[in-house]
């Protein structure tokens, strides 16, 4: 299995709604990553875990709260969120760092609107 | 704090031409992977260039790495309509976790 998924592929929500976007990996990858992307923007992380352990966030609002349950799953618990946080989610993961390749490979993203 | 610059933003040729698109970077880094997105779809990994002086070909696109002038380039050899797409350069950072910082990508355009 060579492929990230997730789920949902879109996701319609109010601002007071509070929803889950998953991310599913079974490459063996011990480093998984979220980004956000607005359109004709490069992506823009947000989180990393390594080795189920938060590693890096890059001052994401508390409105996201990401999990890493284990190794192979990666989810984003969303919760009040704004207009502006309507995006393209995506997620990737690869082999953590130390390794020579650390390429990442991203899942098909989940298309975010908040109303 | 690395930052990565490509350019153009945006290319628009024709089918049958040549052209490259740059992507320099700030600080030292060994690891530059090219990536591709086509429109409402996601990254798809293209070259990952791991030391200095590396060149990966695949079909029409040729990427190389300089990174004592910490410069890489994406040829393109006779465009094909095909190959229109968003195309990012990102730069590994060195940082524990594996972060990436990516240029702000080239809007290219193949016209017949």
């Amino acid at each position: 299995d060579t492929e990230v998924t997730q789920t949902p592929k879109h996701l319609v929500m109010g601002m007071t709604n509070k929803k889950s976007l998953k991310c599913e990996q079974h490459m063996g990858h011990r480093a998984m990553y979220w980004y956000k992307q607005k359109a004709k923007k490069p992506p823009e992380l947000m989180f990393v875990y390594s080795y189920e352990k938060l590693s890096i966030n890059e001052s994401v609002p508390s409105r996201f709260s990401p999990e890493c349950p284990n190794s192979s799953l990666l989810n984003l618990h969303l919760h009040a969120l704004q207009p502006e946080d309507s995006a393209l989610y995506l997620c990737a993961s690869s082999y953590p760092g130390g390794s020579s390749y650390n390429e990442q490979f991203f899942g098909p993203g989940t298309r975010l609107t908040v109303l | 704090e690395l930052k990565v610059e490509q350019n153009p933003l945006f290319l628009s040729m024709q089918e049958g031409k040549n052209y490259t698109i740059y992507c320099n970077y700030s600080t030292t880094s060994d690891r530059l992977y090219w990536y591709r997105q086509d429109p409402g779809k996601s990254l798809e990994s293209l070259f990952v260039l791991l030391s200095n002086g590396a060149v990966k070909q695949e079909g029409r696109l040729m990427a190389s790495l300089d990174t004592k002038a910490r410069l890489s380039t994406l040829h393109i050899t006779a465009a094909v309509h095909d190959l229109s797409a968003t195309y990012f350069c990102a730069v590994y950072t060195g940082e524990y976790g594996n972060k990436l910082v990516f240029g702000a990508g080239t809007i290219l355009r193949v016209k017949s």
